[in-house]
């Protein structure tokens, strides 16, 4: 089956500690998306890529940056985590922006200690 | 700005009774809109997803749209505990992303 899937599952890392998250498709979906999800709060966009396309949020700090290298495969790197960084981290696919449902991963689920 | 606004509930409902869930949006230019079911811990799954002005029936689920008053439902019939979840609404505006409601938690009491 078509999947999206998240590596790891759960992490673990320190205060200031860089950590990078991983997300693969076999959807071939152009729209690979990363959200925050904190408890109880609604899933927070922080960037997309449209193929090759990078689109940042607005309000998204600089310590949370991407990478697609290829279609299949995006990356999340969190440069020095904070405790306010601890949330679930989804990636999501589109086969295109707007009308187009998105796919969800399984989610890491991010400590910062 | 663009809002989704959801009743975060809880919504409670006995089992076997039909499920309730409203979602309003506030741009007009508005043309997708989905609902997502969250379990505990877990990532959103897509339930339905609807683009035109009516109902739109999948299962026990159905979508209601209604663009005049800005508000879109997700009927749940024959609710089963399995359907304790916090459900999503999501709306696109054109081309532009998705624009997330907070969610309304849902549980069946059996």
């Amino acid at each position: 089956d078509a999947m999206v899937i998240q590596n790891p599952r759960y992490q673990v890392t320190q205060f200031g500690k860089p950590v990078t998250l991983s997300c693969s498709q076999t959807l071939n979906h152009n729209v690979m998306y990363w959200y925050q999800q904190k408890s109880s709060q609604a899933p927070k966009l922080l960037f997309h890529y449209y193929d090759k396309d990078f689109n940042n949020e607005a309000d998204t700090p600089d310590n949370f940056q991407s990478r697609r290298p290829n279609t299949s495969f995006c990356f999340l790197d969190i440069r020095s985590p904070g405790l306010g960084d601890a949330a679930m981290y989804l990636c999501a696919t589109s086969a295109r922006t707007g009308n187009s449902p998105l796919h969800f991963g399984n989610g890491t689920r991010l400590t910062v200690t | 700005q663009k809002e989704v606004e959801q009743n975060s509930g809880p919504l409670s409902v006995p089992e076997g009774a039909i499920a309730s869930l409203n979602c309003t949006y506030s741009d007009r230019g508005s043309q997708s809109f989905f609902w997502y079911r969250q379990y505990s811990g877990k990532s959103p799954e897509l339930i339905m997803s609807i683009y035109s002005n009516g109902d739109k029936e999948d299962g026990r689920f159905t979508a209601q749209l209604n663009k005049a008053s800005q508000y879109v439902s997700l009927l749940i019939r024959d609710s089963q505990p399995s359907d304790s979840a916090t459900y999503l609404c999501a709306v696109s505006f054109g081309n532009e992303k998705l624009t997330f409601g907070t969610g309304t938690r849902l549980t069946i009491i059996p």
